[in-house]
């Protein structure tokens, strides 16, 4: 099975910082990996599909790259209702798998 | 509108049965592969299963291969989970998710609890 791997576990920044995730893969799944964000009590959603593609209606600020086993997820100025638990997500070979998660709040 | 909504969690035995319901609305429900994921209190998001538009194809997280079953009912626009030799590992909210293309959790319900325990 794949595993993820997510740094760092959480962070804490200021309103307006650039915000960095990486999400590591234990093998090449090409850029077959989606970005979700998850507030207290409620469902994920969504955010940036096959590495670098942006949901409709996701705030630009929100970007991500990478392939093969790495990847990168950005918030270039982060915003209070950005604070959440993000999580990346592989689907490669019939195998879904989800990192960790990254839990962001405001510093 | 999408619209995803489960039923049918609660508490139960280990060793107990629950089927769980999503019934959704606002897309056309038989176009879309839809999925199962679920996440226990305070943990991370876990795969637990996909069905494809037409029952096709069928997969199981290996967790809960041989216990768990998907279905679906194109007519009733709804999909449906049903968990057999519960364990209290598998307590967690279970949420429905559509795939608008392979791999990707593009809409989800609000979940619906299932606790195991004794």
């Amino acid at each position: 099975d794949i595993q993820m791997t997510q740094s760092p576990s959480s962070l804490s920044a200021s309103v307006g910082d650039r915000v960095t995730i990486t999400c590591q893969a234990s093998q090449d799944i090409s850029n077959y990996l989606n970005w979700y964000q998850q507030k207290p009590g409620k469902a994920p959603k969504l955010l940036i599909y096959d590495a670098s593609n942006l949901e409709t209606g996701v705030p630009s600020r929100f970007s991500g790259s990478g392939s093969g086993t790495d990847f990168t997820f950005t918030i270039s100025s982060l915003q209070p209702e950005d604070i959440a638990t993000y999580y990346c997500q592989q689907y490669d070979n019939l195998s879904f798998t989800f990192g960790p998660g990254t839990k962001v709040d405001i510093k | 509108e999408v619209q995803l909504v489960e039923s049918g969690g609660g508490l139960v035995k280990p060793g107990g049965s629950l089927r769980l319901s999503c019934a959704a609305s606002g897309f056309t429900f038989s176009s879309y592969s839809m999925n199962w994921v679920r996440q226990a209190p305070g943990k991370g998001l876990e795969w637990v299963s996909s069905i494809s538009s037409s029952s096709s194809y069928i997969y199981y997280a290996d967790s809960v291969k041989g216990r768990f079953t998907i279905s679906r009912d194109n007519a009733k626009n709804s999909l449906y989970l049903q968990m057999n030799s519960l364990r209290a590992e598998d307590t967690a909210v279970y949420y429905c998710a559509q795939s608008r293309t392979y791999g990707d959790y593009d809409y989800w319900g609000q979940g619906t609890l299932v606790t195991v325990s004794s």
